[in-house]
């Protein structure tokens, strides 16, 4: 069955540390997002792409950056952790072309993230 | 931004009890969904709505969109243990908005 992984679940990290988290799906989706969690806050958008070597900037950019080699990957670094930056990762990933403005996101099974 | 409302944060009910949360927006949506969160994963689909009006179920789960396009409601019938979770709302225009969630706690 397609899936959207994410690697790894969890992580301790240091403050200044450079972080990368994985995200890989088996959909064959155009479209790709990240999200954080946090209490307090929902889900709140990251970066996402709209296709390979698309990448766009959601609503906390700030201290992230993504890049969208091929159609299954989109991973997340985060360049010098920050302890603001502790938190649960969600991926998703959804179908259409342009954004797909009608297709539901299907996420995977997040990343924890403590930055000490 | 666009900025959506759910409610109520969190229920307390019996098993066997109806539930009912909603989501209210300044902004007009094109579509508006339904997920639901268990801990330790990610948000699952449980229902999307793409039309003003739309009413639609998936078993004892019953969605609305809004006729204004800027609300939506989702029902549970008869509750059961393991529909407790956090319950999310989004709504998108542009970008997909996610309400901060409902968590429903089930007294066996």
């Amino acid at each position: 069955d397609a899936e959207i992984t994410q690697s790894p679940r969890h992580k301790i990290t240091e403050t200044g540390r450079q972080v990368t988290l994985a995200c890989h799906q088996t959909w064959n989706h155009n479209n790709m997002f990240w999200y954080r969690q946090d209490l307090g806050h929902g889900l709140r958008l990251i970066h996402y792409s709209y296709g390979v070597h698309d990448t766009n900037k959601g609503e906390v950019s700030d201290g992230y950056s993504v890049s969208r080699s091929n159609t299954e990957d989109l991973p997340l670094t985060l360049e010098s952790a920050a302890s603001s930056q502790t938190s649960v990762y969600f991926c998703a990933s959804s179908s259409g072309g342009a954004g797909g403005n009608n297709q539901p996101q299907h996420f995977g099974d997040g990343t924890r993230l403590s930055i000490l | 931004g666009q900025q959506l409302n759910q409610s109520p944060q969190s229920m307390f009910i019996q098993e066997g009890e109806d539930v009912s949360m909603n989501c209210t927006s300044s902004s007009i949506f094109n579509t508006w969904l339904w997920y639901k969160q268990d801990p330790g994963e990610g948000p699952v689909l449980l229902i999307a709505l793409y039309k003003a009006g739309e009413l639609t179920s998936n078993g004892r789960l019953t969605a609305q969109f809004g006729i204004t396009r800027k609300d939506s409601f989702l029902n549970i019938s008869a509750s059961i243990p393991s529909d407790v979770g956090i319950y999310f709302c989004a709504g998108r225009a542009q970008k997909l908005v996610f309400g901060q969630g409902t968590r429903l706690t089930i007294n066996p």
